[in-house]
């Protein structure tokens, strides 16, 4: 099937650094949906992008898909303890996600 | 307005037993799909239900098999259990049959010694 990598596994940032996590696919996606996932929690819907070269901003956290449509990134600006989590894309095609990016926020 | 709500919260089998899952999906969905999530890794799709039958599958094998009720709640059944079973078990809705967002539940851990 179509697997999705994410890189990095894990990311460390001080609070109120920048954070960016990437998700790359061998071939060219329909959709892409960005989770969140707290410790112990279950994952949360953040974004479904589906255009060529889309851009998708919610407050301090901006998405975009890939004009090839086979990569799409997740930029969260200053850090804050609460958005550590796992983050995960998923090719909404195939229901395939990606091993996600663990992060963490020291204050 | 009831979000994804799934039974029981935690669950301990011992190999080669049955287990049975449940999940009532959130408040107007009608589309249910199964996820096992193992510690520290991505959720993995097991299969989708969509008026009642199974729509989608992932690589799982047929020890794992599904229903869905008229009312859309659905029921993970998974025979003949291994340890390698442990894991935690999402349920997620959405609408239409379709891949729009998905709403999960808070999981059932199931841990088989």
């Amino acid at each position: 099937g179509q697997q999705v990598m994410q890189i990095p596994q894990y990311q460390h940032v001080q609070e109120g650094e920048d954070f960016t996590t990437y998700c790359n696919s061998s071939t060219t996606l329909s959709n892409i949906q960005w989770y969140k996932q707290r410790p112990g929690g279950h994952p949360v819907f953040l974004i479904q992008l589906v255009k060529s070269g889309e851009v998708k901003k919610q407050k301090r956290l901006t998405f975009q898909f890939g004009e090839a449509k086979k990569n799409s990134s997740l930029h969260i600006t200053a850090t804050q303890t609460t958005d550590v989590g796992t983050y995960f894309c998923e090719n909404g095609q195939n229901f395939v996600f990606g091993p996600g990016t663990r992060l963490s926020v020291l204050p | 307005d009831a979000g994804v709500t799934q039974s029981p919260t935690h669950l301990i089998k011992t190999r080669g037993q049955q287990v049975t899952l449940r999940c009532s999906p959130k408040s107007g969905h009608d589309t249910v799909s199964w996820y096992q999530q193992a510690l520290g890794q991505g959720p993995q799709f097991i299969f989708q239900y969509y008026e009642e039958e199974e729509r989608q599958r992932g690589n799982f094998p047929d020890r794992f098999s599904g229903h869905q009720f008229p009312n859309y709640s659905s029921e993970l059944n998974v025979n003949a259990l291994l340890l390698g079973d442990s894991a935690l078990y999402l349920c997620a809705s959405s609408l239409g049959g379709t891949r729009g967002s998905l709403h999960f539940g808070n999981g059932t851990r199931l841990t088989v010694t």
